[in-house]
C-alpha cells in the first residue's frame, strides 16, 4: 500500500534563509503528487502539485518542488521565507490506479523573526 | 463563488447518537472526499466517490458512511459515534482525480 513520509514534523527557520521540507513516497507506480498548505484555523489550499512532464513544479509565491522518480521523493524548497510563509505543510500522493490520496503527517514551518 | 461548504461547523454529541456532516460543492467537480485530521496523523481518507453513485473506501472507513446521489453533495454519517470518532472532518472536491482539491472549511466534532 502506499505511503508517504515527511520525516520533519518541525521546521524552525529565520527570515530570508532558504528552506526544504522533505517528502518521500512508497512506490513509484503511476502516481501524482501534491504539496498543500494549510494556515491555522484554516482549510488546505494547494500549493504545486506534479502530474507528468517537467520535474521541477513551481508555485506562483516562490516555492519548488522536484519529482525524483529513483529516490520516490517530492522535497519542497524555498530559497528565502517570509513570516507569512508559517503554515503547515502536507505532501500528498493519488495513485492513478486506485484514486486514493494519501497524505504525509504533516511539516510545521515556523519563521522566525 | 466557487466553494465547498459543510455544515456544521462544530458539533458535540454523545456517544451513538446518530449525526450527519453535510457536504456541497458548487463547481460541478466529480470527485469528492472526506478526511479527518488528527494531531500527529495529517490527514487520513475516509471515503471517496469517483461520480454520483460511485464511492470506495479510504484508509479508516470503519464507523463511517456516505452516499453520493447527487453530484453536487457527499454527506458524511456517523451511525453510532463513539469517542475515537472525536476529530477535524474536511471535505474535499476535485474537477477528476489528479486535479487539485478544494477543501471546505472543516467540522470539529466531539464525541463524549
Amino acid at each position: 500500500a502506499q505511503s508517504v513520509t515527511q520525516l520533519d514534523s518541525q521546521v524552525p527557520v529565520f527570515e530570508e534563509a532558504p528552506v526544504e521540507l522533505r517528502c518521500n513516497y512508497s512506490s513509484s507506480v503511476s502516481v501524482y503528487l501534491f504539496w498543500y498548505v494549510q494556515y491555522p484555523n484554516q482549510g488546505l489550499q494547494l500549493l504545486l502539485k506534479y502530474l507528468s512532464g517537467s520535474t521541477l513544479v513551481e508555485s506562483i509565491n516562490g516555492f519548488e518542488a522536484e519529482f525524483n522518480k529513483s529516490q520516490t521523493s517530492f522535497h519542497l524548497r524555498k530559497p528565502s521565507v517570509h513570516i507569512s510563509d508559517t503554515a503547515e505543510y502536507f505532501c500528498a500522493v493519488s495513485d492513478t490506479g486506485t484514486y486514493k490520496y494519501i497524505f504525509g503527517t504533516g511539516t510545521r514551518l515556523k519563521v522566525l523573526a | 463563488e466557487a466553494q465547498v461548504t459543510q455544515n456544521p461547523r462544530y458539533l458535540i454529541t454523545v456517544t451513538g447518537k446518530k449525526l450527519t456532516v453535510t457536504c456541497s460543492q458548487n463547481m460541478n467537480h466529480e470527485y469528492m472526499s472526506w478526511y479527518r485530521q488528527d494531531p500527529g496523523l495529517g490527514l487520513r481518507q475516509i471515503y471517496y466517490s469517483m461520480n454520483v453513485e460511485v464511492t470506495d473506501k479510504g484508509d479508516v472507513p470503519e464507523g463511517y458512511k456516505v452516499s453520493r446521489k447527487e453530484k453536487r453533495n457527499f454527506p458524511l454519517i456517523l451511525e453510532s459515534p463513539s469517542p475515537n470518532q472525536t476529530s477535524l472532518y474536511f471535505c474535499a472536491s476535485s474537477l477528476f482525480q489528479g486535479n487539485e482539491q478544494f477543501f471546505g472549511p472543516g467540522t470539529r466534532l466531539t464525541v463524549l
